[in-house]
């Protein structure tokens, strides 16, 4: 157990659709980033709150968003739901005020299906 | 624009022998590097990791190299086990850590007994 808590695990909707995923970072961690991960590809960061501030966007598409709540857990609205959003969603956490310096911790990740 | 790449998806490796994984960047901007490994259905561990202003680091079995004038880092497990079969990717930082991870596409290791 890494100490990040992704809910749910596996999710599974339909298109046009809207789903939250929630993720709950290490104790003591500050920083929250969202990573996408499609088939065949890399970790696409998405985005980086910061003691409830955003801090970086990345390739984020307008249809998703996320919040940080003062409990410091994170969500991650996706609606409008499309076949290509389905992925492996990650949660990840840090300790320094947003530096990857000692490394991310990673959640196991929320798998999204759209059918 | 794939800042950084690792170009083999895949690699089959003796037990007992050496595992070389690549990773390339085009970015100058970066100067921090990680390296995470991955099993399935497990988010992903950081492994090691290495400043700009260093050429190698070395834990345990596992030592990254990185060559800056070719903006190349690789990973060397050596002696390479069955455990050590998973995704490793490789992950690049800019101002020493204070920006997000940029990550390659990952390559799986396999270790045959």
């Amino acid at each position: 157990d890494s100490g990040v808590t992704q809910t749910p695990k596996h999710l599974i909707t339909a298109t046009g659709q809207r789903v939250t995923l929630r993720c709950s970072p290490r104790s003591g961690d500050l920083s929250v980033y969202w990573y996408q991960q499609s088939l065949d590809q890399g970790l696409q960061f998405l985005i980086q709150y910061y003691n409830g501030e955003e801090r970086a966007k990345g390739n984020i598409l307008e249809r998703f968003s996320a919040q940080q709540f003062p409990d410091l857990h994170s969500e991650l609205n996706l609606s409008s739901l499309e076949l290509g959003d389905s992925a492996l969603y990650f949660c990840a956490s840090s300790e320094q005020g947003g530096q990857a310096i000692y490394g991310y911790t990673f959640g196991s990740g929320t798998r999204l299906t759209v059918v | 624009d794939q800042q950084v790449k690792q170009n083999s998806p895949s690699l089959s490796v003796q037990e007992g022998r050496i595992s070389i994984l690549n990773c390339d960047y085009t970015n100058s901007m970066f100067d921090y590097f990680l390296w995470y490994k991955k099993y399935p259905a497990e988010g992903p561990t950081f492994l090691i990791s290495i400043s700009s202003i260093k050429d190698k680091n070395e834990d345990g079995r596992f030592t990254v190299f990185l060559n800056k004038s070719a903006k190349h880092l690789s990973l060397h497990i050596v002696p390479s086990q069955p455990g050590d079969s998973a995704v490793y990717f490789c992950a690049a930082s800019a101002n020493q850590g204070a920006q997000k991870l940029v990550f390659g596409q990952g390559t799986r290791l396999t270790i045959n007994p």
